[in-house]
């Protein structure tokens, strides 16, 4: 089944540790994308990834880190989380530069205390 | 002035309404655009692309009015499971922040019995 797949869910965490959410999908896309979702403001792209080691900022990059190592994968650091950082982020992916429709992971429940 | 704005409602419409949501975006070399939508706590889901020529898809149907750079989305015949917030997305021009897509805050739909 083709999916993009972002872990954990849900997480509770504190000011300062550093958290990794990882995103996965296998339909081979070259374009992939962090979104973060509050309320009011809608979705914010935060990084996004044209291919294998091409990584470029979105519109709210700071306190964020990407890796881009292999095609499949596209994790989103924090390096040192702050509670502004409480959101809900999705992952998507697709073919072409991102102007082929979007496929969207189900979604990262984060809270930092 | 956001780049990409939408009135956020809600709009609160009885079952077989037609209703018709505008978006407007700043940048007029845009390239793509589309229609997504989001239902409560799940990711976006893709609705529809928006072609310059204008596009239907059974009750549903995209324009792109490049002039005064809008496009909408009109819903005819409205059902109980078209309630869902509806996010107008703005792709950025060729060879100037290639791959950043932009999201509208979205329109909430809600209709009623």
């Amino acid at each position: 089944e083709a999916q993009v797949t972002q872990n954990p869910r849900y997480l509770i965490t504190v000011t300062g540790k550093k958290l990794t959410v990882t995103c996965s999908q296998n339909m081979n896309h070259e374009y992939m994308s962090w979104y973060r979702q509050d309320p009011g403001l809608g979705l914010r792209q935060i990084y996004y990834s044209m291919n294998v080691e091409v990584t470029d900022k979105g519109d709210v990059p700071e306190g964020y880190k990407v890796s881009r190592k292999e095609k499949r994968n596209f994790p989103l650091i924090l390096e040192s989380p702050s509670p502004n950082q409480t959101s809900l982020y999705f992952c998507a992916s697709s073919f072409g530069q991102g102007d082929q429709p979007q496929h969207f992971g189900d979604g990262t429940r984060l809270s930092i205390l | 002035r956001k780049e990409v704005e939408q009135d956020p409602g809600p709009f609160n419409v009885p079952e077989g309404a037609t209703v018709a949501f505008n978006c407007t975006y700043s940048n007029s070399a845009s390239q793509s655009f589309f229609w997504y939508r989001q239902d409560c706590r799940k990711e976006p889901k893709l609705l529809m692309s928006v072609y310059s020529s204008g596009n239907e898809d059974g009750r549903f149907t995209a324009q792109l009015n490049r002039a005064s750079q809008y496009i909408s989305l009109l819903i005819r015949d409205s059902k109980l499971s078209d309630s869902a917030t509806y996010l107008c997305v703005v792709k950025g021009p060729l060879r100037s922040n290639t791959g950043k897509l932009i999201f509208g805050q979205g329109t909430t739909l809600q209709v009623k019995p």
